[in-house]
């Protein structure tokens, strides 16, 4: 099956900073999600991104499908980015995610 | 539109007993999943359902059983509790884009 890796697997942010995350897949995707685990352990879609670019507010993604990875850029960040992120993908439509490791994010005051 | 919802949250079962973990989609969604997530790791498929009737082994199956009977509701079975499956698990559902999870379900083995 598809392998999902993503890094690093800790980040320690001053409030303000920026930051990338990045995911890593083995073979081409039909899907590809980013979730935010927040400290209460519940997982929140951050964005559906099988190719492409998106925004929200201050978060973005991209994926380039052709080199077969993905980044997560989170700006300004605030202590409520705290938390686990995630990177999931699958080969097929409806097919089963396969989660990387992810991102423990702590932002600091 | 309530999404995916599991119940219960929380639980702590003995070793040996067993338990149904109830999971319900009302977005007419046909594939369904059932994930478990151990403390510092990421989620690991338990079984799969593509549509009614129909379901599937994912990476850690033994010790659960599943059914689908309906498009909505697809529940997890534990037969024998043991420590090892001490975890929190996530329902999951898609029509075969994004995806969408329950809130888990804490379950503790003693």
């Amino acid at each position: 099956g598809i392998q999902v890796e993503q890094s690093p697997p800790d980040l320690i942010l001053q409030e303000g900073a920026n930051s990338t995350l990045r995911c890593n897949f083995s073979d081409s995707v039909n899907n590809l999600q980013w979730f935010h685990q927040n400290p209460w352990g519940q997982l929140i879609n951050l964005f559906y991104i099988p190719s492409g670019t998106k925004q929200n507010g201050r978060l973005s993604a991209t994926t380039v499908a052709t080199e077969r990875y993905s980044l997560l850029y989170i700006s300004s960040s605030q202590t409520t980015d705290s938390g686990v992120y995630f990177c999931a993908a699958s080969k097929a439509a409806g097919n089963k995610l396969t989660f990387g490791g992810g991102t423990r994010v702590l932002v600091k005051p | 539109n309530a999404g995916v919802t599991q119940t219960p949250k929380f639980r702590i079962l003995k070793i040996g007993q067993s338990m149904t973990l109830q999971c319900t989609q009302d977005m007419n969604h046909n594939y369904m999943y059932w994930y478990r997530q151990d403390p510092g790791m990421g989620l690991k498929l338990i079984y799969y359902s593509v549509g009614a009737g129909i379901t599937d082994k994912g990476e850690v199956p033994n010790g659960y059983n599943v059914s689908r009977s309906t498009t909505e509701d697809f529940p997890l079975r534990l037969e024998l509790a043991a420590p090892s499956q001490t975890s929190v698990y996530f329902c999951a559902s898609t029509m075969g884009g994004e995806a969408f999870f329950g809130q888990g379900t804490r379950l503790t083995v003693v």
